[in-house]
């Protein structure tokens, strides 16, 4: 247990609203990244954080913005939500304990915008 | 760029059946491989990896082997039970500085009794 938890677990909004989503880590790890699961793709990298105040886009990041002000938070925030972007989000940490660059992953949140 | 390539689903078998999910994969560099497992209503679990040519990772009764020249990662295991019923994924670290993972698109497996 990597100790990743994320909030809400569902939301349901509306278009053209906007939504933050959480994920707060335990373990003081330094890299944390935002995913997207969709059907036939897998998941898909939308930001990433390698340290406090220091994120960079993934590749599917348009969108969505991300922010980082403490270590154990990484949050995720969608300024107006579309239909597109319903979809489960996961949240991930990287080991630094091994060589494989292993990367463990909150519980998902699952986001259907309307 | 890196991506992956995983054996579409969904895979249904008997219990105690030989079950194979091919994933190749295309990169530069040497990445780490992995497979993850997602059972319903669940995050991703790792369930084995592999960080160089020839090393097999191996997890529950599955194995991996890493082959670089065939640039593939199959997963195996030998007799499935009703219990490995879930989505497996195939997944590379790429070897940029994000080190993010590029997934396979899961393969879907149910076990039958």
């Amino acid at each position: 247990d990597a100790g990743i938890t994320q909030s809400p677990r569902h939301k349901v909004t509306e278009t053209g609203t906007p939504v933050t989503l959480r994920c707060h880590q335990t373990e003081n790890h330094r890299y944390m990244y935002w995913y997207r699961q969709d059907p036939g793709h897998g998941l898909r990298l939308i930001h990433y954080s390698y340290g406090v105040k220091d994120t960079d886009k993934g590749e599917v990041s348009d969108g969505y913005s991300v922010s980082r002000s403490k270590t154990e938070d990484f949050l995720l925030t969608l300024e107006s939500a579309t239909s597109s972007q319903t979809s489960v989000y996961f949240c991930a940490i990287r080991s630094a304990a091994g060589a494989a660059n292993e990367q463990f992953f909150g519980p998902g949140t699952r986001l259907t915008v309307l | 760029g890196d991506s992956v390539t995983q054996m579409e689903g969904p895979v249904t078998l008997s219990e105690e059946a030989f079950l194979t999910i091919n994933c190749t994969y295309t990169a530069t560099g040497y990445p780490s491989l992995f497979w993850y497992v997602q059972y319903p209503g669940e995050g991703l679990q790792l369930l084995l990896k592999a960080t160089k040519a020839d090393d097999k990772g191996s997890n529950k009764g599955f194995e991996a082997t890493y082959r670089k020249e065939t640039t593939s990662f199959h997963l195996e295991k030998g007799s499935v039970q009703v219990s490995d019923s879930a989505v497996y994924f195939c997944a590379l670290s790429s070897q940029t500085g994000a080190n993010n993972l590029f997934f396979g698109t899961g393969t879907r497996l149910t076990v039958i009794p």
